[in-house]
Order: C-alpha cells, then structure tokens, then sequence
C-alpha cells in the first residue's frame, strides 16, 4: 500500500494567517492527490483533486500544487469557518489511502 | 440535490454480523461507483471498498483489513448500495461512511455516516 504522511499533525494559526500542510507519497503518485476538509461529527468534504484543481463552490483561498511525492496545501488567509481536519488521499494504486490526519486550530 | 442516507448501523457482538444500506439520490447512480469508508473514534480516514458500475462489471475490491469478511452489493433499480459484514471484529467499531466515486477513486459525495459498535 501506498503511505501518505501528512505534516504537521496539529497546527495552531491566527485568523488571516497564510497555513500550509505538506503530504508525502511513499512513492510516485504523479497527481493523483485529493484533499478533503472534515469538521467535528461531519463527514469529509472533497477541496482539491487532482492535486492542483477547486472543486466547484470550495472558497479560492484554498489551492494545492505537487506532483509526483511531495504535495502542499494552502490556505491563504485563515478564516474561523476553516477549523477542522484537513486529509489528503491518493488514488494512483488500490487501496486509496490516505494521510493521518492535520488538525487546525485557530490561536 | 445530492443526497446519500446511511442506515443499519447499531451494536452487534464480535463474530456477529450486520448489514449497512447506502440510499442515494440526485444523481445517476448506475453509472457511479460507490465506496465504503471508516472513521473509529478520535482517528483517521480508512477506505473499506467499492463497488464499480454494471459497465465496470460491478467490479469490487477490500481493505486488506476486512476482505473475506465484508461484501459490497448495489441494486441499482433502488440506487442504493450495501455493505455486508460478517465476523465481526472489536476494531471493526467506526463510524462507516458511504461515498459516490468519480473518475477513478475521488470522493465527491458522502453520506452522513452510521456507527457501528462491536462490543460484548
């Protein structure tokens, strides 16, 4: 199986902060990268597929880049509504797997 | 509106069984492939399998994890999809989610989820 290592594990940032989570393949994925947002007691949410493109009526302040292992995900300036827990998820081999997990708080 | 609606859910006792139903809604749910997905408690996202389209033969696949002891079906004149678990297992205890899949393995829907708790 593919291993997804996410970085940091838990983040704390003010409101209007630019945040950046990374993502690390254990091997060549080239873009096949999501990122999703999960607030508490609700399901996953798809932000960013194929790496690099806005799923339709994710906010513009959120944007991924990568390819191949290493992957970053941004947001731009930190919002309230933004805490939650972000995952990223590769599709290129069964099984889809995906990182541990990045908890973001607001400071 | 898409929807997807989790059920069957509750608490079984390890070896038993039980059996979650996935009703979707507000898409074309013949073509799609659907995936299960788990959550226990305080920990990550872990995919338990899917079941591809009738113009994919239906094709499924497992989590090393639960294959042997869970079995993905859909009745597509219900659009609704199912995961059968047999044997159950204490770390089978999560939160299970059932996902809509487009292009290969990219999750763009998901159900509100229903828990499931493997206890004595």
């Amino acid at each position: 199986d593919i291993q997804m290592t996410q970085s940091p594990s838990s983040l704390s940032a003010s409101v209007g902060d630019r945040v950046t989570i990374t993502c690390q393949a254990s091997q060549d994925i080239s873009n096949y990268l999501n990122w999703y947002q999960q607030k508490p007691g609700k399901a996953p949410k798809l932000l960013i597929y194929d790496a690099s493109n806005l799923e339709t009526g994710v906010p513009s302040r959120f944007s991924g880049s990568g390819s191949g292992t290493d992957f970053t995900f941004t947001i731009s300036s930190l919002q309230p509504e933004d805490i939650a827990t972000y995952y990223c998820q590769q599709y290129d081999n069964l099984p889809p797997t995906f990182g541990q997990g990045t908890k973001l708080e607001i400071k | 509106e898409v929807q997807l609606v989790e059920s069957g859910g509750g608490l079984v006792q390890p070896g038993g069984s039980l059996k979650l139903s996935c009703a979707a809604s507000g898409f074309t749910f013949s073509g799609s492939a659907m995936h299960w997905v788990r959550q226990a408690s305080g920990k990550g996202l872990e995919w338990v399998g899917r079941i591809r389209s009738k113009a994919n033969s239906y094709a499924t696949a497992y989590a090393a994890s639960v294959k042997g002891r869970f079995t993905i079906s859909r009745d597509d004149s219900k659009n609704t999809a199912y995961l059968q678990m047999n044997s159950l297992k204490t770390e089978d205890t999560a939160v299970y989610y059932c996902t809509r899949a487009y292009g290969d393995d990219t999750f763009d829907y998901w159900g509100q989820g229903t828990l499931v708790t493997v206890s004595s």
